[in-house]
């Protein structure tokens, strides 16, 4: 079964530009999380999609926005970019939409650099 | 709010010593807890979890208990490799089904 996968790996971007970020989940698995990690904040979650609806968002600008598709792949777009937006963003799918109950499996990231 | 405490890193030990990392949560309800675990240019990985008190979770020859009295999940393994070096993350999800990431440790394995 493929993992989680994300595109593009790296993206190097100037401020004030738009970005958007796409990862598709592992077949079946209709959930899909997002988050930011950055050596000084560390992991901080973004927001959860589940069967298109956005289920959870953490407490992100609404520069941050995302949304899911009908067969589960979803996509992260960050406008008005900031330097304090480079960070590795990390997709996360599970089988449900709730962490509390299934596993996340995590694709590798994608590394944005803002300059 | 909920929240997630663990050790500063790194952690440097020879490869077949102890290993402990401690972890503590603050949590208003009866979270899940969990370790991940994130190898060098990779996502991270479910290592363990446990989802409610008293409950061991354990994989590859780590464990950790879910202790409510001390609200604390330390990760242990009896033995390390130098393939455990990796940046371990302590992680609680309550009933809000967000997951709250502590800042993680950095783990070097020396042979």
């Amino acid at each position: 079964k493929a993992g989680v996968t994300q595109t593009p790996r790296y993206l190097i971007k100037t401020r004030g530009q738009q970005v958007t970020l796409s990862c598709s989940p592992i077949s079946g698995h209709r959930s899909v999380s997002w988050y930011q990690q950055t050596p000084g904040q560390g992991l901080q979650f973004l927001f959860e999609y589940f069967s298109e609806t956005q289920r959870n968002k953490g407490n992100f600008p609404g520069r941050f926005s995302g949304r899911q598709f009908s067969n589960s792949r979803s996509e992260m777009n960050v406008s008005t970019l900031e330097l304090g937006d480079s960070a590795l963003y990390l997709c996360a799918s599970s089988l449900a939409g709730s962490p509390y109950h299934y596993e996340q499996y995590f694709g590798p990231g994608t590394r944005l650099t803002v300059t | 709010g909920n929240s997630v405490t663990q050790m500063e890193g790194p952690v440097t030990l020879s490869e077949e010593a102890f290993l402990t990392i401690n972890c503590t949560y603050t949590a208003t309800g009866y979270p899940s807890l969990f370790w991940y675990v994130q190898y060098p240019g990779e996502g991270l990985q479910l290592l363990l979890k446990a989802t409610k008190a008293d409950d061991k979770g354990s994989n590859k020859g780590f464990e950790a208990t879910y202790r409510k009295e001390t609200t604390s999940f330390h990760l242990e393994k009896g033995s390390v490799q130098v393939s455990d070096s990796a940046v371990y993350f302590c992680a609680l999800s309550d009933r809000d089904d967000k997951i709250i990431f502590g800042k993680g440790t950095r783990l070097h394995i020396l042979p």
